[in-house]
């Protein structure tokens, strides 16, 4: 059975720490992991992660895939308040599915 | 541009009722899915319409159904509603399932 995991469920750290959330993987027919930022209801898109081993950036977030070991992570610098959401992470199948497999999220809470 | 939108933002249904969620995708995009969110069960795929035709399908009872418009617009049903349906239903679009997806703000749908 295809599955996402996430680690750790819930995070709470205080303004200005690095986070580091971790998503791991196992499905058939991969083609590439998507992150995406919820806030409140709509879930926004963050990266999506095709080729291994190379790191993709926007601001202070950068993410990472490693296909071999079946995971990614999303690193978060400099934390501030507004950071404070539900990060998903979702695997997305081979083309002509449409299909994306979420991981539970990880709850993060910034403290000021 | 406009993003997803999706219509009602809320509905209170009783148990036995039907109901009917609409989605309206960012133009251009022939791609819709649907996903279930629960606290229990976090994102869960429901299924996906590309030009019309349902491509997958997640692992629901066949109350819920969906259909796509030539307009790419689409609907997802429930009928004989149960207490069980209670969740945030999003919707979700793409240009083609190689994309990433954008998510519309849901639908909260309580049944009584």
């Amino acid at each position: 059975e295809d599955k996402v995991v996430q680690s750790p469920l819930s995070l709470v750290v205080h303004e200005g720490d690095t986070v580091t959330l971790n998503c791991s993987y196992e499905v058939t027919n991969f083609r590439s992991l998507l992150w995406y930022k919820q806030e409140k209801k709509a879930p926004t898109f963050l990266f999506m992660l095709t080729s291994s081993g190379i790191e993709k950036k926007s601001g202070r977030l950068s993410s990472i895939l490693d296909k071999k070991e079946l995971f990614s992570i999303l690193n978060i610098t400099a934390t501030q308040t507004g950071d404070s959401a539900i990060y998903l992470c979702a695997a997305a199948l081979s083309s002509n599915t449409g299909k994306l497999i979420f991981g539970q999220g990880t709850t993060l809470q910034v403290k000021p | 541009k406009a993003g997803v939108t999706q219509t009602p933002r809320y509905l209170i249904k009783t148990r036995g009722q039907q109901v009917t969620l609409s989605c309206s995708p960012i133009s251009g995009h022939r791609s819709v899915s649907w996903y279930q969110q629960t606290p229990g069960q976090g994102l869960q795929f429901l299924f996906e319409y590309f030009s019309e035709t349902q491509r997958n399908k997640g692992n629901f009872p066949g109350r819920f159904s969906g259909r796509q418009f030539s307009n790419s617009r689409s609907e997802m049903n429930v009928s004989t509603l149960e207490l069980g349906d209670s969740a945030l239903y999003l919707c979700a679009s793409s240009l083609a399932s190689e994309y990433d997806y954008t998510f519309g703000s849901g639908t909260r749908l309580t049944v009584v």
